[in-house]
């Protein structure tokens, strides 16, 4: 099961800044947030990551709280390309286990 | 482009046949990894090779079995296919095993 909960949907008008929220309370030391999402069928696309430093990089921001408890991927000036659905996972990447678990994601709709 | 692809494409065959899906990774990939992505199940895990030898095993059925050949490229073969079968099936790979995943544009199967 996915260790995350996000909304299963949100709005944002072109241009402004979409903020999708990620709550994942039982996140254990070791154990990173990233954010990938899907446009229409295609294949996932990896976004950011992070362990407890907020990150930047030429896609989008990531914000963690102090208590790591929860997070905000942040596209700062959505397209209507950026429409898709955005998943949001927490794995340790010292695990032999399960590498990525996909729970259903937030459908981000960007409206003209 | 993520420097993943998959082939064929599309597939469309009968219950009771069997299929192989091929996959090559990006170059210097030494991870690939499988995933099943149907309508009511989401983005399945199914299993992970690394440099040849399985990893991690996910919700893989018994009838689906998978191999990565020593020139890195991976097949999922999918035997007794049932009309449940149908689904987008994922090929990613990552330089190491738990690094972040680059995700091909996927194999859509028919099972009629």
């Amino acid at each position: 099961d996915a260790k995350t909960t996000q909304p299963p949907s949100m709005d944002c008008a072109e241009g402004r800044a979409a903020n999708l929220p990620c709550n994942h309370s039982t996140i254990s030391g070791n154990e990173y947030v990233y954010w990938y999402r899907q446009i229409h069928s295609q294949g996932p696309q990896y976004i950011i990551h992070g362990l407890k430093n907020n990150e930047t990089n030429e896609m989008a921001s990531l914000i963690i709280t102090e208590d790591r408890k929860s997070s905000t991927l942040i596209l700062p000036h959505a397209t209507l390309r950026d429409t898709a659905v955005y998943y949001c996972i927490v794995f340790s990447r010292n695990s032999g286990n399960t590498p990525l678990v996909f729970g259903k994601g937030t459908r981000l709709s960007v409206i003209a | 482009d993520s420097g993943v692809t998959q082939t064929p494409k599309h597939l469309i065959t009968a219950t009771g046949q069997r299929v192989t899906l091929r996959c090559s990774p990006r170059s210097g990939d030494l991870s690939v990894y499988w995933y099943q992505q149907s309508l009511d199940q989401g983005l399945q895990f199914l299993i992970q090779y690394y440099n040849g030898e399985e990893r991690a095993k996910g919700n893989i059925l018994e009838r689906f079995s998978a191999q990565q050949f020593p020139d890195l490229h991976s097949e999922l073969n999918l035997s007794s296919l049932e009309l449940g079968d149908s689904a987008l099936y994922f090929c990613a790979s990552s330089v190491l095993s738990l690094d972040e995943q680059f995700f091909g544009p996927g194999t859509r199967l028919t099972v009629l």
